[in-house]
């Protein structure tokens, strides 16, 4: 089944913390992306990746790191969690820029 | 990329159409418009995009008017299933997706 499968699904982690959530997708989609969403602000783009070792930062890149070795994978690296990063967070994958995206289920993080 | 206005909430009653309206009125010649739905807490899920010729697909129908403005999505017959928060983007492929707060859909049995 074509997909994107983020783990884990839920996560309490203490400030300070180093995490990451992985992201893994089996289209072979070339461009994948993290969002995360909070009440009343919608979702809000992290970070993307046009393909392998190429990404950038989205609209709230702060506090996070990504890394894109493999097609398939696009992991979000959380060094110093802090409460303000408690949220919940969609993986994405597409073809390409003119193609509909396929989101992962989410990860619902808590920092404490 | 243009930013687009959607009603916050629409109430549709079970087996008739729902019809979603989007206002892009700066929506420039390159930007496509993409429509998602997120149900309860779950991943956005892509329904339909366009550019400005009417689409048709098996989850639902885009109309685009002529000056490329403002868009509808059609759900033919709405269920009790399709109650979702429903995303209008306009999107011209600079690799930024922005998700306003879309349209809170209630389909009532």
């Amino acid at each position: 089944e074509a997909q994107v499968t983020q783990n884990p699904r839920y996560l309490i982690t203490v400030t300070g913390k180093k995490l990451t959530v992985t992201c893994s997708q089996n289209m072979n989609h070339e461009y994948m992306s993290w969002y995360r969403q909070d009440p009343g602000l919608g979702l809000r783009q992290i970070y993307y990746s046009m393909n392998v070792e190429v990404t950038d930062k989205g609209d709230v890149p702060e506090g996070y790191k990504v890394s894109r070795k493999e097609k398939r994978n696009f992991p979000l690296i959380l060094e110093s969690p802090s409460p303000n990063q408690t949220s919940l967070y969609f993986c994405a994958s597409s073809f390409g820029v003119r193609y509909g995206y396929t989101f992962g289920s989410g990860t619902r993080l808590t920092v404490v | 990329d243009a930013k687009t206005t959607q009603p916050p909430s629409m109430d549709c009653a079970e087996g008739r159409a729902a019809n979603l309206p989007c206002n892009h009125s700066t929506i420039s010649g390159n930007e496509y418009v993409y429509w998602y739905r997120q149900i309860h807490s779950q991943g956005p899920q892509y329904i339909i995009h366009g550019l400005k010729n009417n689409e048709t697909n098996e989850m639902a129908s885009l109309i685009i008017t002529e000056d490329r403005k403002s868009s509808t999505l059609i759900l033919p017959h709405a269920t009790l299933r399709d109650t979702a928060v429903y995303y209008c983007i306009a999107y011209s492929g600079t690799y930024k997706y922005i998700f306003g707060t879309g349209t809170r859909l209630k389909v009532l049995a």
